[in-house]
């Protein structure tokens, strides 16, 4: 049974970098049949993406959060990370990690998700 | 980019009745590369199809998909009430890039 959980501090400052982990179970974050993906939601609001990452460690962000934002896979630990750096209140979500469904050159759907967890940026 | 819009933003329906749920695309899509997720309150997202026709594990059949080009559907027939909850569409493809539409509330009439 695949799990993936969310762990990292639910209060960060504004203008602070917030970090968070997926541990990864029950799957290889090695293989290459999947990226690992990193997506928020603002209260009340839709589903946002903030970036892939394969398992050679390149990385896909969105556009709007390029600058700020870094994803990366710790193998050893089965694990990968989120980093969003200058946060502010815009930056307050529940922040999921998944699993995604790739191919040779194709990409697919998210088959796993954690639970969430939720940041909240205030002083 | 791909755009999807879903409609409508809000539908609501009794359990027993049939839900049809829009995602339209911005430009036409060859392939049916299009999937759906359900979300309820607290919870995280979950696959519920994908593709023309494939239903994720554990997903009833009264859950179907159809469309083509830039217009796809999700039905739901006899609704139950679990089935009450937000839903969203997300095309896949060659490009690693994340879309999703901006979710349909389903809610108790």
């Amino acid at each position: 049974q695949v799990q993936l959980q969310e762990s990292g501090p639910g209060l960060v400052k504004p203008s602070e970098t917030l970090s968070l982990t997926c541990i990864v179970s029950g799957s290889s974050i090695t293989s290459s049949s999947f990226n690992w993906v990193w997506i928020r939601q603002p209260p009340g609001k839709g589903l946002d993406w903030i970036g892939n990452v394969k398992n050679s460690g390149d990385a896909y962000y969105n556009p709007s959060l390029k600058s700020r934002v870094t994803v990366s896979v710790d193998p050893s630990k089965n694990q990968f990370s989120l980093t969003l750096r200058s946060v502010t209140a815009a930056d307050t979500a529940v922040y999921y990690c998944a699993r995604r469904i790739v191919g040779r050159i194709s990409y697919f759907y998210m088959d796993v998700w954690g639970k969430g967890t939720t940041v909240t940026v205030s002083s | 980019e791909i755009v999807l819009t879903q409609s409508p933003g809000t539908l609501s329906l009794s359990p027993g009745e049939r839900a049809t749920l829009s995602c339209r695309t911005s430009q036409s899509l060859s392939d049916t590369f299009l999937a759906w997720y359900q979300q309820k309150p607290g919870q995280a997202p979950r696959l519920l199809t994908y593709g023309a026709s494939s239903r994720a594990t554990g997903i009833p059949d009264r859950f179907s998909v159809s469309g083509s080009g830039t217009d796809f559907t999700l039905t739901i027939t006899r609704l139950a009430p679990e089935d009450f909850a937000v839903y969203y569409c997300q095309h896949y493809g060659s490009s690693p890039a994340i879309t999703f539409g901006q979710g349909t509330r389903l809610e108790i009439k």
